[in-house]
């Protein structure tokens, strides 16, 4: 298996601009994860999908953020309009809910806002 | 309130010594996983080893073993032998819920440098 993919590796935008993070899960992996990562905040939770279905999306930080996942095998997480406070890293994990399994992480997406 | 723990923002250990990274967590259910990540400068997310709250023995992987304290709520790894590789971000981590609304909650990490 390939892994979980995201993409773009790097994103440099403009404040104001949309930006879309893209993820593919694991074949056969029913959760889906979105996290932050910066240094002052550490790795952030921001929503979980179960079997496309969101969770909770309390993480997130401000409604310019939203995130979808129309099929089992593609998530979004969208920021419209993006800030330069919004510059991070953003991972996407997937796994299933078998006992002891672990979270398996994308390569995470780079996003500078400038 | 901090679920995740992680109190050593950074350590040094000596090539080949064995170092302790330690992790409290705090949760009310019965059930959960403890994990540990590690994340080197190239910035992917590892995973090393897990236990869960009803495992009796302490997990081991290789030269990573978790010392786990239930009634102290503390999941402390071990590195033995540690090698110029294990510099890196390592991150504790909580897996809680139940089935289909499980979540992974990190602490804060610690930054282990490896001297030679």
């Amino acid at each position: 298996d390939a892994g979980v993919i995201q993409s773009p590796r790097h994103e440099v935008t403009e404040m104001g601009q949309e930006v879309t993070l893209r993820c593919k899960p694991i074949s056969g992996h029913n959760s889906l994860f979105w996290y932050r990562q910066t240094m002052m905040r550490g790795l952030e939770l921001l929503i979980y999908f179960n079997n496309n279905v969101p969770i909770d999306d309390s993480g997130m930080p401000e409604d310019r953020f939203s995130a979808k996942m129309p099929n089992a095998s593609f998530s979004t997480l969208k920021i419209q309009p993006s800030e330069p406070r919004d510059s991070a890293v953003y991972f996407c994990a997937s796994t299933t809910t078998g006992r002891g399994t672990e979270a398996f992480f994308g390569q995470g997406t780079r996003l500078t806002v400038v | 309130a901090q679920k995740i723990t992680q109190t050593q923002p950074g350590m040094f250990v000596q090539e080949k010594e064995a170092v302790t990274l330690d992790c409290t967590y705090d949760t009310s259910d019965q059930s959960y996983g403890l994990f540990w990540y590690k994340q080197p400068s190239s910035g992917e997310m590892i995973f090393l080893i897990y236990q869960g709250s009803y495992d009796e023995q302490n997990a081991t992987e290789g030269r990573y073993s978790l010392n786990f304290q239930k009634a102290r709520k503390s999941a402390n790894l071990v590195i033995s032998a540690s090698q110029l590789g294990d510099s890196a971000m390592y991150f504790c981590a909580m897996r809680e819920g139940s089935s289909g609304t499980y979540k992974y909650i990190f602490g804060t990490g610690t930054r282990l440098k490896v001297l030679a």
